[in-house]
């Protein structure tokens, strides 16, 4: 059973507008969440995280949402640019980062 | 600024055949983790490192072994290659604070 969710496989919006993915967890003794992006053949790159002692966290356009529980997180990105396409990884870790579960990704595709 | 460097970016084995990876860092990271991504599974974790000298299984470990001699290297081995053993694979390290990932390029392996 997945530990981490993103059900929805896929998400297209148009440029300038809000990108909102969503992410959920099973396991409560996760204490830190990533999200991560990745461009076709090549590695994921960080992209923001939160602390389970925190409910958001902005770094430019983007904004993570966290709500312990309801076990949910969300990654905001305000406005939406084309090179914003990609796709994105919710991970979650527990004991501080000794180890890492991701979810199963989102496909983001930001029309011009 | 090299970060995380993988050795082959593509391989096709046969079946029954042997191949190692190699994942060299060169940011003086503790932690060195090894995923493979498969399609509609996120990256999945087949072993990791807390340091020079020590590894441990994670979420699917069979049909892999891994070895850590050196603090910058992490191997990758596969003996007897099968075909659910085709992905792509991502090496990744972490240093003691924040915890977040730093990945490889990836690999793509093919076993026919």
């Amino acid at each position: 059973d997945q530990q981490v969710k993103q059900n929805s496989p896929s998400l297209s919006v148009q440029e300038g507008r809000i990108s909102i993915l969503n992410c959920d967890y099973t396991n409560s003794m996760f204490d830190y969440f990533l999200w991560y992006k990745k461009y076709p053949a090549e590695g994921p790159t960080f992209l923001i995280s939160i602390s389970s002692i925190k409910d958001k966290n902005e770094d430019g356009r983007f904004t993570v949402f966290l709500n312990k529980s309801a076990k949910h997180l969300s990654l905001h990105i305000v406005p939406s640019q084309p090179g914003d396409s990609a796709v994105y990884f919710c991970a979650a870790s527990d004991n501080y980062g000794q180890n890492f579960v991701f979810g199963p990704g989102t496909r983001l595709s930001v029309l011009p | 600024n090299a970060g995380v460097t993988q050795t082959p970016k593509f391989r096709v084995l046969k079946t029954g055949q042997s191949m190692t990876l190699l994942c060299a860092q060169d940011m003086n990271h503790e932690y060195m983790y090894w995923y493979r991504q498969d399609p509609g599974m996120g990256l999945r974790l087949i072993h990791y490192s807390v340091g020079e000298g020590t590894t441990a299984k994670g979420e699917v470990p069979d049909g892999y072994n891994v070895s850590r001699l050196k603090k910058q290297n992490f191997l990758l081995g596969l003996e007897s290659a099968a075909p659910s053993q085709t992905s792509v694979y991502f090496c990744a390290s972490r240093g003691t604070g924040v915890p977040k990932l730093f990945f490889g390029s990836g690999t793509q392996l093919s076993v026919l």
